[in-house]
Protein backbone atom coordinates (compact mmCIF):
# COMPACT_ATOMS: atom_id res chain seq x y z
CA UNK A 1 0.00 0.00 0.00
CA UNK A 2 1.38 3.57 -1.00
CA UNK A 3 1.53 5.33 2.37
CA UNK A 4 2.78 8.51 3.73
CA UNK A 5 3.49 9.44 7.06
CA UNK A 6 4.20 12.81 8.42
CA UNK A 7 5.38 14.23 11.38
CA UNK A 8 6.82 17.46 13.02
CA UNK A 9 3.70 19.72 13.78
CA UNK A 10 3.91 21.50 16.30
CA UNK A 11 3.72 24.90 17.79
CA UNK A 12 5.76 27.26 17.69
CA UNK A 13 6.52 31.03 18.46
CA UNK A 14 6.99 33.53 15.79
CA UNK A 15 10.95 33.97 14.64
CA UNK A 16 11.20 30.27 15.17
CA UNK A 17 12.26 26.99 12.81
CA UNK A 18 10.25 23.79 12.46
CA UNK A 19 11.16 20.88 10.20
CA UNK A 20 8.67 18.52 9.05
CA UNK A 21 9.19 15.16 7.54
CA UNK A 22 7.49 12.47 5.44
CA UNK A 23 8.28 9.03 5.49
CA UNK A 24 7.30 6.94 2.17
CA UNK A 25 6.33 3.38 1.59
CA UNK A 26 4.57 1.22 -0.83
CA UNK A 27 6.21 2.63 -3.61
CA UNK A 28 10.16 3.44 -5.23
CA UNK A 29 10.28 7.25 -3.56
CA UNK A 30 13.76 8.03 -5.27
CA UNK A 31 11.37 7.76 -9.03
CA UNK A 32 9.44 10.50 -8.10
CA UNK A 33 8.98 14.11 -7.60
CA UNK A 34 7.43 15.00 -4.10
CA UNK A 35 5.49 18.14 -2.77
CA UNK A 36 4.20 19.95 -0.19
CA UNK A 37 0.59 21.87 0.38
CA UNK A 38 -0.48 23.90 2.75
CA UNK A 39 -3.96 24.79 4.60
CA UNK A 40 -4.42 27.06 6.76
CA UNK A 41 -7.27 27.16 9.14
CA UNK A 42 -10.53 27.47 7.33
CA UNK A 43 -9.27 28.18 4.37
CA UNK A 44 -8.58 26.63 1.03
CA UNK A 45 -5.15 24.83 -0.12
CA UNK A 46 -1.89 26.41 -1.03
CA UNK A 47 1.03 24.41 -2.60
CA UNK A 48 4.37 25.79 -1.37
CA UNK A 49 7.23 23.77 -2.82
CA UNK A 50 8.30 20.37 -4.34
CA UNK A 51 11.15 18.78 -5.15
CA UNK A 52 12.32 16.18 -8.48
CA UNK A 53 13.50 13.02 -8.14
CA UNK A 54 17.22 13.52 -6.97
CA UNK A 55 17.00 16.79 -5.10
CA UNK A 56 18.54 19.01 -7.85
CA UNK A 57 15.71 21.18 -8.71
CA UNK A 58 12.72 22.88 -6.40
CA UNK A 59 10.26 25.32 -6.57
CA UNK A 60 8.69 27.29 -4.07
CA UNK A 61 5.55 29.86 -3.36
CA UNK A 62 6.88 33.17 -3.26
CA UNK A 63 5.80 33.97 0.26
CA UNK A 64 8.13 31.15 1.35
CA UNK A 65 11.22 31.22 -0.52
CA UNK A 66 14.53 32.29 1.17
CA UNK A 67 12.46 31.29 4.29
CA UNK A 68 11.82 27.56 3.56
CA UNK A 69 13.73 24.34 2.30
CA UNK A 70 12.66 21.61 0.90
CA UNK A 71 14.99 18.03 0.59
CA UNK A 72 15.04 14.93 0.34
CA UNK A 73 17.23 11.56 1.45
CA UNK A 74 15.93 8.99 -0.87
CA UNK A 75 18.46 6.49 1.30
CA UNK A 76 15.56 6.94 4.04
CA UNK A 77 12.66 7.36 1.66
CA UNK A 78 12.20 10.83 3.48
CA UNK A 79 10.77 14.23 2.34
CA UNK A 80 11.94 17.55 4.80
CA UNK A 81 10.25 20.90 4.76
CA UNK A 82 12.79 23.12 7.01
CA UNK A 83 10.88 26.11 7.93
CA UNK A 84 12.68 28.99 9.24
CA UNK A 85 11.98 32.56 10.11
CA UNK A 86 8.08 31.32 10.97
CA UNK A 87 5.23 33.84 10.90
CA UNK A 88 1.97 33.77 12.06
CA UNK A 89 0.57 33.40 8.71
CA UNK A 90 2.37 30.51 8.07
CA UNK A 91 0.21 28.34 10.35
CA UNK A 92 -1.73 25.97 8.82
CA UNK A 93 -2.06 21.95 8.22
CA UNK A 94 0.38 21.22 5.82
CA UNK A 95 0.58 18.41 3.70
CA UNK A 96 3.35 15.90 1.90
CA UNK A 97 2.05 14.35 -1.60
CA UNK A 98 3.15 12.37 -4.14
CA UNK A 99 4.04 14.11 -7.18
CA UNK A 100 3.51 12.40 -10.51
CA UNK A 101 5.55 14.10 -13.36
CA UNK A 102 5.06 13.38 -16.99
CA UNK A 103 6.11 16.32 -18.38
CA UNK A 104 6.10 20.08 -17.52
CA UNK A 105 2.55 21.13 -16.90
CA UNK A 106 1.47 17.52 -16.41
CA UNK A 107 1.56 16.37 -13.34
CA UNK A 108 -0.52 15.61 -10.56
CA UNK A 109 -0.90 15.18 -6.72
CA UNK A 110 -1.39 11.16 -5.71
CA UNK A 111 -2.01 10.31 -2.95
CA UNK A 112 -1.23 12.64 0.55
CA UNK A 113 -0.43 12.60 3.94
CA UNK A 114 -2.81 12.76 6.53
CA UNK A 115 -1.02 16.04 7.08
CA UNK A 116 0.57 17.64 10.14
CA UNK A 117 -0.66 21.28 11.60
CA UNK A 118 2.09 23.86 12.19
CA UNK A 119 0.97 26.25 14.72
CA UNK A 120 2.51 29.66 15.00
CA UNK A 121 1.93 32.10 17.95
CA UNK A 122 3.33 33.48 20.61
CA UNK B 1 -2.08 32.27 -3.80
CA UNK B 2 -5.53 31.68 -5.35
CA UNK B 3 -5.29 32.07 -9.28
CA UNK B 4 -7.68 29.85 -10.10
CA UNK B 5 -11.30 31.26 -9.43
CA UNK B 6 -14.20 28.90 -8.30
CA UNK B 7 -17.66 29.47 -7.33
CA UNK B 8 -17.57 29.34 -3.34
CA UNK B 9 -20.24 26.94 -3.37
CA UNK B 10 -23.31 24.24 -5.44
CA UNK B 11 -25.66 21.99 -3.98
CA UNK B 12 -28.10 19.65 -5.45
CA UNK B 13 -30.38 16.98 -4.39
CA UNK B 14 -29.72 13.61 -4.32
CA UNK B 15 -29.14 12.08 -7.93
CA UNK B 16 -28.92 15.35 -9.78
CA UNK B 17 -26.43 16.70 -11.95
CA UNK B 18 -24.40 19.62 -10.82
CA UNK B 19 -20.99 21.41 -12.36
CA UNK B 20 -18.38 23.33 -10.71
CA UNK B 21 -16.56 25.97 -12.80
CA UNK B 22 -12.76 26.63 -12.36
CA UNK B 23 -11.24 29.40 -14.62
CA UNK B 24 -7.70 30.53 -15.27
CA UNK B 25 -5.24 32.22 -17.56
CA UNK B 26 -2.96 31.40 -20.10
CA UNK B 27 0.23 30.68 -18.20
CA UNK B 28 -1.74 27.89 -15.95
CA UNK B 29 -4.76 26.28 -17.35
CA UNK B 30 -4.17 27.77 -21.11
CA UNK B 31 -0.68 25.63 -21.62
CA UNK B 32 -1.12 23.21 -18.82
CA UNK B 33 -3.30 20.52 -17.58
CA UNK B 34 -5.93 20.66 -15.28
CA UNK B 35 -6.27 18.49 -12.07
CA UNK B 36 -9.23 18.49 -9.40
CA UNK B 37 -9.03 17.46 -5.54
CA UNK B 38 -11.69 16.48 -3.38
CA UNK B 39 -11.42 17.14 0.24
CA UNK B 40 -13.87 15.81 2.27
CA UNK B 41 -14.62 17.17 5.52
CA UNK B 42 -11.50 16.67 8.13
CA UNK B 43 -9.88 14.63 5.50
CA UNK B 44 -6.45 14.88 3.29
CA UNK B 45 -7.35 16.13 -0.18
CA UNK B 46 -8.14 12.98 -2.85
CA UNK B 47 -7.26 13.15 -6.25
CA UNK B 48 -10.39 13.12 -8.64
CA UNK B 49 -9.05 14.11 -12.23
CA UNK B 50 -5.85 14.34 -13.35
CA UNK B 51 -5.08 15.30 -16.73
CA UNK B 52 -8.10 17.73 -17.67
CA UNK B 53 -10.58 14.26 -17.90
CA UNK B 54 -8.93 11.10 -16.52
CA UNK B 55 -10.32 9.36 -13.52
CA UNK B 56 -8.05 7.45 -11.55
CA UNK B 57 -8.90 3.99 -10.23
CA UNK B 58 -11.83 3.62 -7.99
CA UNK B 59 -13.31 7.10 -8.62
CA UNK B 60 -16.86 6.34 -9.99
CA UNK B 61 -17.54 7.20 -13.12
CA UNK B 62 -20.35 9.85 -11.95
CA UNK B 63 -17.11 12.48 -11.60
CA UNK B 64 -16.45 13.85 -15.11
CA UNK B 65 -13.98 16.61 -16.28
CA UNK B 66 -13.13 19.02 -19.16
CA UNK B 67 -11.37 22.18 -20.31
CA UNK B 68 -11.55 24.58 -22.58
CA UNK B 69 -9.07 26.99 -23.30
CA UNK B 70 -8.56 28.48 -19.85
CA UNK B 71 -11.49 27.05 -18.41
CA UNK B 72 -11.97 23.66 -16.85
CA UNK B 73 -15.38 21.88 -15.35
CA UNK B 74 -16.14 18.88 -12.72
CA UNK B 75 -19.23 17.59 -13.77
CA UNK B 76 -21.10 15.03 -11.10
CA UNK B 77 -23.78 13.45 -12.15
CA UNK B 78 -26.18 11.37 -9.90
CA UNK B 79 -24.94 13.42 -6.83
CA UNK B 80 -25.02 11.02 -4.01
CA UNK B 81 -24.37 12.69 0.07
CA UNK B 82 -20.95 11.27 -0.15
CA UNK B 83 -20.21 13.61 -2.75
CA UNK B 84 -21.02 16.21 0.19
CA UNK B 85 -17.23 17.69 -0.02
CA UNK B 86 -14.65 20.98 -1.20
CA UNK B 87 -13.19 20.69 -4.74
CA UNK B 88 -10.27 22.11 -5.68
CA UNK B 89 -9.22 22.63 -9.37
CA UNK B 90 -5.32 22.77 -9.59
CA UNK B 91 -2.85 23.50 -12.38
CA UNK B 92 1.00 24.71 -13.30
CA UNK B 93 1.49 28.34 -13.60
CA UNK B 94 4.13 29.01 -16.41
CA UNK B 95 4.95 32.41 -15.07
CA UNK B 96 4.66 31.94 -11.61
CA UNK B 97 7.17 28.67 -11.57
CA UNK B 98 5.00 27.08 -9.26
CA UNK B 99 1.28 24.98 -8.66
CA UNK B 100 -1.90 27.36 -8.24
CA UNK B 101 -5.09 25.75 -7.00
CA UNK B 102 -8.85 27.18 -7.31
CA UNK B 103 -10.63 28.85 -4.34
CA UNK B 104 -12.72 25.85 -3.76
CA UNK B 105 -16.15 25.18 -4.26
CA UNK B 106 -18.72 23.39 -1.09
CA UNK B 107 -20.68 21.06 -2.75
CA UNK B 108 -23.76 20.61 -0.49
CA UNK B 109 -26.39 17.84 -1.07
CA UNK B 110 -29.94 19.24 -0.06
Amino acid sequence: EVQLVQSGGTLVQPGGSLRLSCVASGFTFSTYWMTWVRQAPGKGLEWVTNINKDGSQKFYVDSVKGRFTISRDNSKNSLYLHMDSLRVEDTAVYFCAREQWLAQGVSWFDPWGRGTLVTVSS
Amino acid sequence: QSVLAQPPSASGTPGQWVTISCSGSSSNMGSNTVNWYQQLPGTAPKLLIYSNKQRPSGVPDRFSGSKSGTSASLAISGLQSEDEADYYCAAWDDTLSGYVFGTGTKVTVL
